[in-house]
């Protein structure tokens, strides 16, 4: 199957610091990338969709300039939490559909632990 | 847009006993249901999907069943084993709600040894 990747794997930061995720489709192109949030034992929230080559559009409630997104090229999305606080500690994942949009492929996360 | 409902959300059994998660969607016209395994910390993966043109499709102890008249599918596991317990997704993929991809709330499964 088609493989996502996505850094960093964890990170800790301080309160008031910017903090980039990256997420990149290896042997395919996706021009289009969900990004997720997923708090303790709860499931999968939808935060925004990136869209290669336009703005990214945000769920209800998602403040688009906290959660900084850019998709730069056909391979490559970018997630940043800006000025992040203890509350945006969460697990933080990425996924691009196939390309028939029937089914998607995760990173592999990134846990995020603000101080 | 696809309206889905998965039951339960949570189950727990005894080792090598079977279980069976439900997920009903709303729109007729899908055609593509799949299965995907998130173990706690990690990425959910794809484990098991089914077209509409056929009822049952199995691999190994994992089996989906799909019933299009009451617009519901299943996901069997059989002789469960520790290594199981997970967290369940149906995700039936969109058709319209500019193609975004929701999730439920997912079916918490809990295999005791």
């Amino acid at each position: 199957g088609a493989v996502v990747s996505q850094h960093p794997s964890w990170v800790i930061c301080k309160s008031g610091t910017s903090v980039k995720i990256e997420c990149r489709s290896l042997d395919f192109q996706a021009t289009t990338m969900f990004w997720y949030r997923q708090f303790p034992k709860q499931s999968l929230m939808l935060m925004a969709t990136s869209n290669e080559g336009s703005k990214a559009t945000y769920e209800q409630g998602v403040e688009k300039d906290k959660f900084l997104i850019n998709h730069a090229s056909l391979t490559l999305s970018t997630l940043t939490v800006t000025s992040a606080h203890p509350e945006d500690s969460s697990f933080y994942i990425c996924s691009a559909p196939s390309p028939t949009n029937e089914k998607l492929f995760f990173g592999s996360g990134t846990q995020l632990s603000v101080l | 847009g696809e309206n889905v409902e998965q039951h339960p959300s949570t189950l727990s059994v005894q080792e090598g006993d079977s279980a069976v998660i439900k997920c009903t969607y709303s729109d007729s016209a899908s055609n593509y249901f799949p299965w995907y395994k998130q173990e706690l910390g990690k990425r959910p993966q794809l484990i098991i999907d089914i077209r509409s043109n056929v009822g049952e499709k199995k691999d190994q102890r994992i089996a989906v069943t799909l019933n299009k008249t009451a617009k519901h599918f299943s996901l069997h596991i059989t002789e469960t084993q520790p290594e199981d317990s997970a967290v369940y997704f149906c995700a039936p993929p969109p058709r319209y709600n500019f193609n975004k991809f929701y999730f439920g709330s997912g079916t918490k499964l809990n295999v005791k040894p």
